[in-house]
């Protein structure tokens, strides 16, 4: 089983630069999350969706756009990069029901993004 | 905005020590969850624990729900090296997952 599968490993952005984190999911899961982590702190919640078409603003959502055509994929928009961005970009997804709060996530492998 | 304490932030330890860490909160919640991350890769759930006062193990790993609900401990016992890793906390509350800053384990030569 692939589960959630997150492309690109690793990226190197310059300020002001664009680009999309790619995560999709094969296990037909509802929910869907994106998290970024930086080091020494715990995951902060930037965008989650509930199912196609419906999407919703975590804890840190400032700088990113999200959208979710299917239920398979959710991906994650950065439209001016700036060096606040630089993180670990993880995905997640869990099939529990009731708001954001799904316990049994699956995560990605992670996206390494640094913007320089 | 809730927040969840999680000691100690890193632990060096000998191999076959058992471990222990910890995470509170001000809040109480309805679940608390724990997780591993190690390097590279995204966390993976280890436990889960939905009722307070509960005792749950997962072989060498055993976590309990605080009987407050604003705590939970996981112990490891007998650690061998493929224990290395960041283990996190979460605490589910009104549908929110709120996360702990994690505990680094590392394993002395």
């Amino acid at each position: 089983n692939a589960g959630v599968t997150q492309t690109p490993k690793f990226r190197i952005l310059k300020i002001g630069q664009s680009m999309t984190l790619q995560c999709t999911q094969d296990m037909n899961h509802n929910y869907m999350y994106w998290y970024r982590q930086d080091p020494g702190m715990g995951l902060k919640l930037i965008y989650y969706s509930v199912g196609a078409g419906i999407t919703d603003k975590g804890e840190v959502p400032n700088g990113y756009n999200v959208s979710r055509s299917t239920t398979e994929d959710f991906p994650l928009r950065l439209e001016l990069a700036a060096p606040s961005q630089t993180s670990v970009y993880f995905c997640a997804s869990s099939y529990s029901t009731g708001g954001t709060g799904g316990e049994k996530l699956f995560f990605g492998s992670g996206t390494q993004l640094s913007v320089l | 905005g809730q927040q969840l304490n999680q000691s100690p932030q890193s632990m060096f330890i000998q191999e076959g020590e058992d471990v222990s860490m910890n995470c509170t909160s001000s809040s109480i919640f309805n679940t608390w969850l724990w997780y591993k991350q190690e390097p590279g890769e995204g966390p993976v759930l280890l436990i889960a624990l939905y009722k307070a006062g509960e005792l749950t193990s997962n072989g060498r790993l055993t976590a309990q729900f605080g009987i407050t609900r604003k705590d939970s401990f996981l112990n490891i016992s007998a650690s061998i090296p493929s224990d290395v890793g960041i283990y996190f906390c979460a605490g589910q509350s009104n549908y929110q997952l709120i996360w702990g800053a994690g505990t680094k384990l590392i394993i002395k030569p």
